[in-house]
């Protein structure tokens, strides 16, 4: 079956470490997002990507960072630099030549201890 | 750039009753339409979609009806049961604007047995 993976589910990361959160996806989608969520809040987009090696920073991208050497991976790193990072991520692929629905990865809850 | 207003942000009905949440958007050039719907722990999932040249989808009991003219569209739940209780997502998407959603809110729906 096809679809997007993300993990670990659960993340914890200590004051001053920087953290990966994988994304993969095998539905063959050109671009790929990465949200942030909050409790009881919206979606925040951190980054995108559409083509392999290049991306664009979203609304809130101060303190993460991504990668796209791969069409199905989009690996996000959060660095010391986010001050709060305790949140739930999520990662999304759609096609981009037309409107069409985003799928989205089950979410990795990360919590600073 | 789009603006999605969505409303209300929190919506309680009885079992059995009709749920809709409205969401407003801002720029005429958009042309698809998704909902989302995310139960607790979980990434959003894509429940029903309409593009600007139909008026109205139906799927069962959910329905999404668009208003071109008033910049509107509107999720219509017929029927509620228990695990309609979710929080409820829409977008929109600007033409020529490769696939970016931008996503209002967000509707916490609880449905009482």
């Amino acid at each position: 079956d096809g679809g997007i993976t993300q993990s670990p589910k659960y993340l914890f990361r200590k004051e001053g470490q920087n953290v990966t959160l994988s994304c993969e996806q095998n539905l063959n989608h050109d671009a790929m997002y990465w949200y942030r969520q909050d409790p009881g809040q919206g979606l925040r987009l951190i980054y995108y990507s559409q083509i392999v090696n290049d991306f664009q920073k979203g609304d809130i991208a101060e303190g993460y960072s991504v990668s796209r050497e791969k069409k199905e991976s989009f690996p996000l790193t959060v660095t010391s630099a986010q001050k709060n990072p305790t949140a739930f991520y999520l990662c999304a692929s759609s096609v981009i030549d037309r409107g069409s629905g985003y799928t989205f990865g089950s979410g990795t809850r990360l919590t600073v201890v | 750039g789009e603006n999605v207003e969505q409303h209300p942000s929190t919506l309680s009905v009885q079992e059995g009753d009709s749920a809709v949440i409205k969401c407003t958007y801002s720029d005429s050039a958009s042309n698809y339409f998704p909902w989302y719907k995310q139960e607790l722990g979980k990434g959003p999932q894509l429940i029903i979609d309409i593009r600007s040249n139909v008026g109205e989808k139906k799927d069962q009991r959910i329905a999404v009806t668009l208003n071109k003219t008033a910049k509107h569209f509107s999720l219509h739940i017929t029927e509620t049961q228990p695990e309609d209780s979710a929080v409820y997502f829409c977008a929109a998407r600007v033409y020529n604007a490769g696939n970016m959603l931008t996503f209002g809110g967000g509707t916490r729906l609880m449905v009482k047995p």
